[in-house]
C-alpha cells in the first residue's frame, strides 16, 4: 500500500519553464515533508522540505506548497534548467517514529535546453 | 556522499547464491537504513537501526537480513538471491540530533545488483 502518491512519472520541461510534481498522502499523522533529488549515478539528496504547521517553503527556485486540508503537497522549480534533470521523490515521516520515511515513487524530470 | 560508502558498487550473481551489501559511514550517525530502489516504486525501506542493538525490519524485509557490526556499518544479506531481487540497493544514515538535522537522510551512491 502506497501510502506517498506522487505524480507524474516523468515530465518534460522547456528551460525557463515551471516544473510542478504533486504528491498525495493518507496518514495524517505524517508530519515532516521533504523532497528529495536523485542525479544518474547517485544516491538521493535532501533538496528542501517543510512541516505542516507552514503553507509555503521557498529556497532559491524551488518552492513546496502544502494543502494539510487536502492532504496534498506539491514541489515547484521555477525557472527550470537543464541541470535540474534528475528524478525527484516527494516523502513523508511521523515526528514519532524517528527517521523512517515514506516516499513517493518517484518523478523523472527531463529540463530541455 | 563520499562520507557513506557501499560496497561492491555492482554485483551480478546466480539465483540460490548468498550475498552480502555493505555500507560503512564516517559520519558518525547512529541511525542507518538500507532500501530498494524499483522503477516506478520509489525507494522502499528493507531495514533500519537506531542504534548498534537496535534492529528493525521495514516495507519489505522477507528475503532479507542485516547485521550491524557497529556505529559505522550496517550490511544487508540476501540469503537465497531470487531474479526479483534485482535491483539498486541504498544505505542511508541520520542524525537524531537538533531539529534541524532530524529526519535528513544522508544516502550512499548505491549498489547495482543483478540475479539472474
Amino acid at each position: 500500500q502506497q501510502q506517498v502518491k506522487q505524480s507524474p512519472q516523468s515530465l518534460i520541461v522547456q528551460k525557463g519553464g515551471i516544473s510542478i510534481i504533486n504528491c498525495a498522502y493518507e496518514n495524517t499523522a505524517f508530519d515532516y515533508f521533504p523532497w528529495y533529488q536523485q542525479f544518474p549515478g547517485k544516491g538521493p539528496a535532501l533538496l528542501i522540505a517543510i512541516r505542516p504547521d507552514v503553507s509555503e517553503k521557498k529556497e532559491g527556485r524551488f518552492t513546496i506548497s502544502f494543502n494539510k486540508s487536502a492532504k496534498q503537497f506539491s514541489l515547484h522549480i521555477m525557472d527550470s534548467q537543464p541541470g535540474d534533470s534528475a528524478t525527484y521523490f516527494c516523502a513523508a515521516s511521523i515526528s514519532t517514529s524517528g527517521s523512517r520515511l515514506t516516499f513517493g515513487e518517484g518523478t523523472q524530470l527531463t529540463v530541455n535546453p | 556522499d563520499a562520507d557513506v560508502t557501499q560496497t561492491p558498487r555492482n554485483r551480478i550473481t546466480k539465483t540460490g547464491k548468498r550475498i552480502m551489501l555493505e555500507c560503512s559511514q564516517t559520519k558518525g550517525h547512529d541511525r542507518m537504513y538500507w532500501y530498494r530502489q524499483d522503477p516506478g516504486l520509489g525507494l522502499q525501506l528493507i531495514y533500519y537501526s537506531f542504534d548498534v542493538k537496535d534492529i528493525n525490519k521495514g516495507e519489505i524485509s522477507d528475503g532479507y537480513s542485516v547485521s550491524r557490526q557497529a556505529q559505522a556499518k550496517f550490511s544487508l544479506s540476501l540469503e537465497s538471491a531470487i531474479p526479483n531481487q534485482t535491483a539498486l540497493y541504498f544505505c542511508a544514515t541520520s542524525d537524531p540530533g537538533t531539529s534541524g538535522s532530524r529526519d535528513t537522510q544522508y544516502f550512499g551512491p548505491g549498489t547495482r545488483l543483478t540475479v539472474l
